[in-house]
């Protein structure tokens, strides 16, 4: 089985300032981590996921990610926070490559201070 | 192709009533997912179709509900004597299969509220 666990429910960041939002996993198989952002009254757009490629990954609009496999980590990151990266972020995860089952976490709120 | 598509977006109804969501995917994807998300959680797996077939069901899905795809393409789910705990974002996704380097695409999803 696969969950995976975001630690703050919400992150308040100046604008020009990083973002950073934290997600561990716990897997009983090698897992596929993804971080998709859902704004308001939206779908869920995929930002990055993780396929064992390679542990840094490079997303849109500027976000990355890297897997940890010691830490049991896949922490997003933005060096620089823009008024539009304002939404909710959620972590999650796949026991099988490719496969959409997902199991997500609860969700960040970014909010983005002028 | 403009994407998964899901109808009707809002959705309120009484307690007791029968309510049904219709998705329709992209159109070569041969996956398609349903997750249902409550207010301030992440979307939680329900089921999910490999053409018409239906592969899984989760536990959170009771008795109460039902979910088709009978000519593999676009998916309806129903729910049956609605409650309020069912008020809830259904959101649909569709993908290729596993085996091919894939992304799933998520609709804006049904709010179903249920009064």
């Amino acid at each position: 089985a696969q969950s995976v666990t975001q630690l703050g429910s919400h992150v308040s960041v100046s604008e020009g300032a990083l973002v950073l939002l934290r997600c561990n996993y716990s897997s009983s198989v090698p897992p596929y981590l993804f971080w998709y952002v859902q704004y308001p009254n939206q779908g869920l757009q995929l930002l990055l996921k993780y396929t064992s490629a390679a542990t840094l990954v490079k997303g849109i609009n500027g976000f990355e990610a890297e897997f940890k496999k010691s830490e049991t980590s896949f922490h997003l990151t933005k060096p620089s926070a823009h008024m539009s990266d304002a939404a909710e972020y959620f972590c999650a995860v796949s026991g099988v490559q490719n496969d959409y089952k997902l199991s997500f976490g609860a969700g960040t709120t970014v909010t983005v201070r002028a | 192709d403009t994407g998964v598509s899901q109808d009707p977006r809002h959705k309120i109804t009484k307690r007791g009533q029968n309510v049904t969501f219709r998705c329709d995917p992209i159109s070569e994807h041969n996956r398609l997912y349903w997750y249902r998300q409550t207010l301030g959680q992440g979307p939680e797996f329900l089921t999910y179709f490999q053409n018409e077939a239906q592969l899984e069901k989760s536990r959170l899905l009771s008795d109460r509900f039902s979910a088709e795809r009978p000519k593999g393409s676009f998916s309806t789910l129903e729910i049956q004597r609605t409650e309020q705990g069912d008020s809830a974002m259904y959101l649909c996704a569709s993908s290729l299969a596993p085996g091919q380097n894939t992304e799933a695409f998520f609709g804006q999803g049904t709010r179903l509220t249920v009064v």
